[in-house]
């Protein structure tokens, strides 16, 4: 498994504004993702981020709007831009562990957007 | 595609009763199945993994599941439930490293055991 933290742990934002979210693993891994919980809902993929190459957005998710980050293979940085109350949600990043890539989560980073 | 679908929303239950929460997937390629939990104001926790080999598997806190591909179904089932299971349930498949591991949820089903 991983030992998973994310910072912030919570926050309250304006809209129009951006937040970034920190994900950082205690090992080294290839693959880190970013899920979205909107309330009450379950999670959806927004992106893969694999150190060294660009993240790979899933449909409906735009780099301008969450720009990401992967600067190794510890550490990674989820942006939400020009925030509005609809970007409301749960931020959770996880990680893939071992030959198939079992999926391990952080703690999540609550977002609420006035 | 891959979808998940988890038949039930919610699942009230008496303690000590045993409990079944539905999974069905459908995937035109060999899947890899999870469950996973959600305690109120957390993350996700691994409750258990099916990635082959005996189609019973067993996870933490007294859960298992059973892949049965025939009828594209991943239960999963606890004998007796106490009132710290109280959560969300996730149900997950991906395609394994043809997909990227990219995990397809379910929509979940909140359990609610009562003393």
């Amino acid at each position: 498994s991983a030992v998973i933290s994310q910072k912030p742990s919570r926050d309250i934002c304006q809209r129009g504004t951006s937040l970034t979210i920190q994900c950082q693993v205690d090992s080294q891994v290839t693959m880190m993702f970013w899920y979205r919980q909107q309330p009450g809902q379950s999670l959806t993929l927004i992106a893969t981020a694999n150190q060294g190459s660009e993240a790979t957005y899933e449909s409906g998710f735009v780099i301008d709007k969450f720009p990401i980050s992967r600067p190794n293979l510890t550490f990674s940085t989820l942006t939400v831009s020009n925030m509005s109350p609809e970007d409301s949600s749960i931020y959770l990043c996880s990680v893939g562990v071992g030959l198939r890539e079992t999926q391990y989560f952080g703690p999540g980073t609550r977002l609420l957007v006035l | 595609a891959q979808s998940v679908t988890q038949l039930d929303s919610q699942v009230p239950v008496f303690e000590e009763a045993p409990v079944e929460l539905r999974c069905n997937y459908s995937s035109s390629v060999s899947v890899y199945l999870f469950w996973y939990v959600q305690y109120p104001n957390q993350g996700l926790q691994l409750l258990l993994k099916y990635l082959s080999g005996s189609t019973l598997v067993k996870g933490i806190n007294g859960f298992e599941a059973e892949f049965n591909k025939s009828q594209t179904s991943f239960h999963l089932r606890k004998p007796s439930v106490h009132i710290s299971d109280t959560a969300e349930y996730f149900c997950a498949v991906s395609g394994g490293n043809n997909q990227g591991g990219k995990l397809i949820f379910g929509q979940g089903t909140e359990l609610s055991v009562k003393p």
